[in-house]
């Protein structure tokens, strides 16, 4: 079975804070995702890496950034915190082999931004 | 971004009811994915399909590529309380452009299912 595991469950963090959410997959998936969820929004992808080193734009990148200095590891960082930023953050992967591209998650990290 | 049509929104029904929701898109998309997020939790994948007129089974569930690759819909048999949550579809465009894009999945916003014991 997949297995994608997020640093954290639950995190508060202060406006302007540093925060890194990191995201580990243990199935050599080439393709890992970054997603913000908000009640009536759905799933918005914000960042996506299908490669060591190589990283695109999702639909709602500013604010954010990300690293991916390892196959299986996906970090996502917030520079600088906002309250706007507190939302339920879930990271994925996919092999590149699936054409059919599903996506595996992991559980979720709650972000509060205070 | 592109997002899918998903519809009810949200639906409440008793206990041993049949549930029905559907996506639909405005182009066409190579496979369709069924996921359900429990509350808390990350979405878990419970039907895949990947021919246009595909229908498959996944227990009390069936859901069908829809023959125009348009759409899909997802029902779900004689419900029972643990299938309370978010069913979100998702699927991968038939047309891509973008070298990245052909990773993306485009998804829905969410049927939310409550069930009355």
């Amino acid at each position: 079975d997949v297995k994608v595991t997020q640093s954290s469950r639950y995190l508060v963090k202060r406006t302007g804070e540093k925060v890194f959410l990191e995201c580990v997959q243990d199935m050599d998936h080439e393709n890992m995702f970054w997603y913000r969820q908000d009640p009536g929004l759905g799933l918005r992808l914000i960042y996506f890496s299908y490669d060591v080193k190589m990283k695109e734009k999702g639909d709602i990148p500013e604010g954010y950034s990300v690293s991916r200095e390892k196959k299986e590891r996906f970090s996502l960082i917030l520079e600088s915190a906002s309250t706007n930023q507190t939302s339920m953050y879930l990271c994925a992967s996919s092999l590149l082999g699936d054409g059919r591209g599903t996506q595996y998650f992991g559980p979720g990290t709650r972000l509060t931004v205070l | 971004g592109q997002q899918l049509n998903q519809s009810p929104q949200s639906m409440f029904i008793q206990e041993g009811e049949d549930v029905s929701m559907n996506c639909t898109s405005s182009s066409i998309f190579n496979t369709w994915l069924w996921y359900k997020q429990e509350p808390g939790e990350g979405p878990v994948l419970l039907i895949a399909l990947y021919k246009a007129g595909e229908l498959t089974s996944n227990g009390r569930l069936t859901a069908q590529f829809g023959i125009t690759r348009k759409d899909s819909f997802l029902n779900i048999s004689a419900s029972i309380p643990s299938d309370v949550g978010i069913y979100f579809c998702a699927g991968r465009p038939g047309r891509i452009e973008g070298a990245g894009n052909n990773r993306k999945l485009i998804w829905g916003l969410g049927t939310s299912l409550a069930v009355n014991p």
